[in-house]
């Protein structure tokens, strides 16, 4: 069964810090293009980063850019956001979401999702 | 970037009606767009991609149309489990940008 389990979500300062974390299995990770998408309180969807497979292509959204790096580990079949600088408005679940396959941009699956919460 | 406007916001229907919820993209985006179901405290899930490609082991109940700025998703015959949120996604270009979602519920 294709799966994805973050981890690493809680409650954190303003201009804290957090380092979230994707366990991949079910399928070749080292193939799949990954992604971080997060939805507020309430809210709808928001694309956050993307990582090509060698990790050498590397996309963010404007609204995190220089806050945030995404990563891999292919070898650990594992995806990582590091988030510095956290403000109010990343309080979200972060999800991450395979790309369903090479050259296409759908979200296939998606992992539980992980709730982040930047509060003093 | 590319905007993606969806409506109804909100639409109550019966069991067993048509139910059609649209996308319009800022501009042209060709069929690079997904439809995707979400329940409360789920995670989203993919229905339809490439406009109008079903997913595995999705109903057929469920499809998708239209090309360059303007989509329909279609539920034929509505069901109680389709009560969900309903968004649209543009995958022409990073960055990948959602619609505000369409919540679908039975009356």
């Amino acid at each position: 069964e294709v799966q994805l389990v973050e981890s690493g979500g809680g409650l954190v300062q303003p201009g804290g810090s957090l380092r979230l974390s994707c366990v991949a299995s079910g399928f070749t990770f080292s193939s799949h293009e990954m992604n971080w998408v997060r939805q507020a309180p309430g809210k709808g969807l928001e694309w956050v980063a993307f990582i090509s497979i060698s990790g050498s292509i590397i996309y963010y959204a404007d609204s995190v850019k220089d806050r945030f790096t995404i990563s891999r580990d292919n070898a650990e079949n594992s995806l990582y956001l590091q988030m510095h600088s956290l403000r109010a408005e990343d309080t979200a679940v972060y999800y991450c979401a395979r790309l369903r396959a090479a050259g296409t941009r759908w979200f296939d699956p998606w992992g539980q999702g992980t709730l982040v919460t930047v509060s003093s | 970037d590319i905007q993606m406007t969806q409506s109804p916001s909100s639409v109550s229907a019966s069991v067993g009606a048509r139910v059609t919820i649209t996308c319009q993209a800022s501009q042209g985006i060709g069929s690079w767009l997904a439809w995707y179901q979400q329940k409360p405290g789920k995670a989203p899930k993919l229905l339809i991609y490439d406009a109008s490609s079903l997913q595995s082991g999705v109903p057929s109940r469920f499809s998708g149309s239209g090309s360059g700025t303007d989509f329909t998703l279609t539920i034929s015959s509505l069901q109680p489990e389709d009560s969900a949120t309903y968004y649209c996604q543009q995958a022409n270009s990073f960055p990948l940008t959602f619609g505000g979602g369409s919540k679908v519920q039975i009356k």
